[in-house]
């Protein structure tokens, strides 16, 4: 069974440019979280969608932050018009059944975004 | 304040030692406490899940303990392995969905 993919792998942008970064869950993985770790940090959460909806955007920093869950399948995370304070890992992750509690998070290899 | 400390910040043993990483936490309210192992450039794995009627649980030569009274959590390794050369992070759930707070990891270094 496939894991959690990310793509890109590495993203380096200007600052101000727009950025897209995207998630495939596990196949039937109901649960999708979006984490970031910036540079000496610890990894952080940024929203998690149940299916097609947004349960939980509460660490989303700003507005120029917009995660999209269309079918509930995979998931985009677009950044727009990014910042020198984006620069970090952005980590995706999914969990079967509703809700998550209890449930184990798989988590992607990350994609590592630098802007300059 | 929802947080999660660990120690040491990094640790350096020879092949086949023992060692414990440590971990205190505070969320509120409290549903689980994880441990995950992560590979340098790769994402965090899944060792451990423990609720608070849980006070320890193996996966192999990782066994982590909890004590949800003091909030205290630790990973032991046995018989460490080259391979077992990761960060160590130890992360807090709470709320019905399970949102995680995590720390900012143990470096361990196994040398041969």
């Amino acid at each position: 069974e496939a894991g959690v993919t990310q793509f890109p792998s590495h993203s380096v942008i200007e600052k101000g440019q727009t950025v897209t970064l995207r998630c495939d869950p596990i196949s039937g993985h109901d649960n999708l979280y979006w984490y970031r770790r910036v540079m000496g940090k610890e990894i952080k959460f940024l929203l998690h969608f149940v299916k097609e909806s947004k349960q939980d955007e509460s660490g989303m920093p700003n507005n120029r932050f917009l995660a999209e869950r269309t079918g509930g399948t995979y998931s985009t995370l677009k950044v727009q018009p990014a910042e020198l304070e984006d620069s970090g890992v952005y980590f995706c992750a999914s969990s079967q059944g509703l809700g998550g509690a209890g449930k184990t998070q798989y988590f992607g290899p990350g994609t590592r975004l630098l802007v300059l | 304040k929802n947080q999660v400390e660990q120690s040491p910040q990094s640790l350096i043993i020879l092949e086949g030692k023992n060692c414990t990483l440590q971990c205190n936490y505070t969320v509120s309210p409290f549903s689980n406490l994880r441990w995950y192992k992560q590979d340098t450039g790769r994402g965090p794995v899944s060792l451990t899940i423990m609720t608070f009627s849980e006070n320890t649980k193996s996966n192999g030569r990782y066994t982590a303990t909890l004590d949800a009274d003091t909030k205290q959590s630790s990973l032991h390794i046995t018989a460490s392995q080259l391979s077992d050369s990761a960060s160590y992070i130890c992360v807090a759930a709470f709320g019905g969905y399970n949102k995680l707070i995590f720390g900012a990891g143990t470096r361990l270094a196994v040398h041969p």
